[in-house]
C-alpha cells in the first residue's frame, strides 16, 4: 500500500515561512491536498491539487509538489497557524484508496 | 453553506457492530460527490474508512473492507456507516465528510462534520 511520510514536527518563529514536507513514492504524479487541523476540532482543507486554496484560507498557504516531495509552505506564519498538519491523496496503484500522512505538528516559537 | 453532522452511540461493546449516521444540510445528497467517513483514535492520525456514492458505489480501506458497510437514503440525505466486531482499537473519533470527485478519481474532503467520539469498552 502507498504510504505517505511527513515529519512528526515543524517548529517556526512568528513571520518566518514553514515547510511541511510529504514525501511518497513519485507522489508528483498524483494530486495533494493538505489539512489544517487544530485541537479538538475537525480537519480544515487548506491546499487541493496541489496548489489550489479554498475561499476563505489565506494566500500565506501555498503548495508544491514534484519527485517524490510534495510540500506545504505557510508565509508569515502567526500563531494562530499553530495546529497539525495532514496531506492526503488518492492511490489507484494497488486498491483505490485514500492515503493520509501521518501528519505534522506545526509548532510556533 | 454545506453541513454534517454525525450521529450515533458513543459507547458500544466489544465484538458489537458501530453504527454511526451521518445527516447533510443545505447540499443535496444526490449532488455528484461522494461521502466519506474518516476516524482518528485519541492522539493519532487520521485514518480513512470508505467512500460512498450517490448510486451506491463505494470504495473501502482495505485494512477495514471487511468489517465495514457503508449506505446511503437519499430520501433523507443522509449516508451511514456500519463497522462490525469492534474492539478498543476502534475508539477514536468518526468524523463524515463531502468527497470531492471527478471522473472516477477521488479528491479531497472539502466539508466535514464535527466528530463523534466513539468508545468501545465494556
Amino acid at each position: 500500500s502507498y504510504v505517505l511520510t511527513q515529519p512528526p514536527s515543524v517548529s517556526v518563529a512568528p513571520g518566518n515561512t514553514a515547510r511541511i514536507s510529504c514525501g511518497g513514492t513519485n507522489i508528483g504524479r498524483k494530486s495533494v491536498h493538505w489539512y489544517q487541523q487544530n485541537p479538538g476540532q475537525a480537519p480544515v482543507l487548506v491546499i487541493y491539487h496541489d496548489s489550489d486554496r479554498p475561499s476563505g484560507i489565506p494566500e500565506r498557504f501555498s503548495g508544491s509538489n514534484s519527485g517524490n516531495t510534495a510540500t506545504l509552505a505557510i508565509s508569515r506564519v502567526e500563531a494562530g497557524d499553530e495546529a497539525d498538519y495532514y496531506c492526503q491523496v488518492w492511490d489507484t496503484t494497488d486498491d483505490h484508496s485514500v492515503v493520509f500522512g501521518g501528519g505534522t505538528k506545526l509548532t510556533v516559537l | 453553506q454545506v453541513q454534517l453532522q454525525e450521529s450515533g452511540p458513543g459507547l458500544v461493546k466489544p465484538s458489537e457492530t458501530l453504527s454511526l449516521i451521518c445527516t447533510v444540510s443545505a447540499y443535496s445528497i444526490s449532488s455528484g460527490y461522494y461521502w466519506g467517513w474518516i476516524r482518528q483514535p485519541p492522539g493519532k492520525g487520521l485514518e480513512w474508512i470508505g467512500s460512498i456514492y450517490q448510486s451506491g458505489s463505494t470504495h473501502f480501506n482495505p485494512s477495514l473492507k471487511s468489517r465495514v458497510t457503508i449506505s446511503v437514503d437519499t430520501s433523507k440525505n443522509q449516508f451511514s456507516l456500519k463497522l462490525s466486531s469492534v474492539t478498543a482499537a476502534d475508539t477514536a473519533v468518526y468524523y463524515c465528510a463531502r468527497h470531492a470527485q471527478s471522473h472516477g478519481l477521488l479528491w479531497y474532503f472539502d466539508y466535514w462534520g464535527p466528530g463523534t467520539l466513539v468508545t468501545v469498552s465494556s
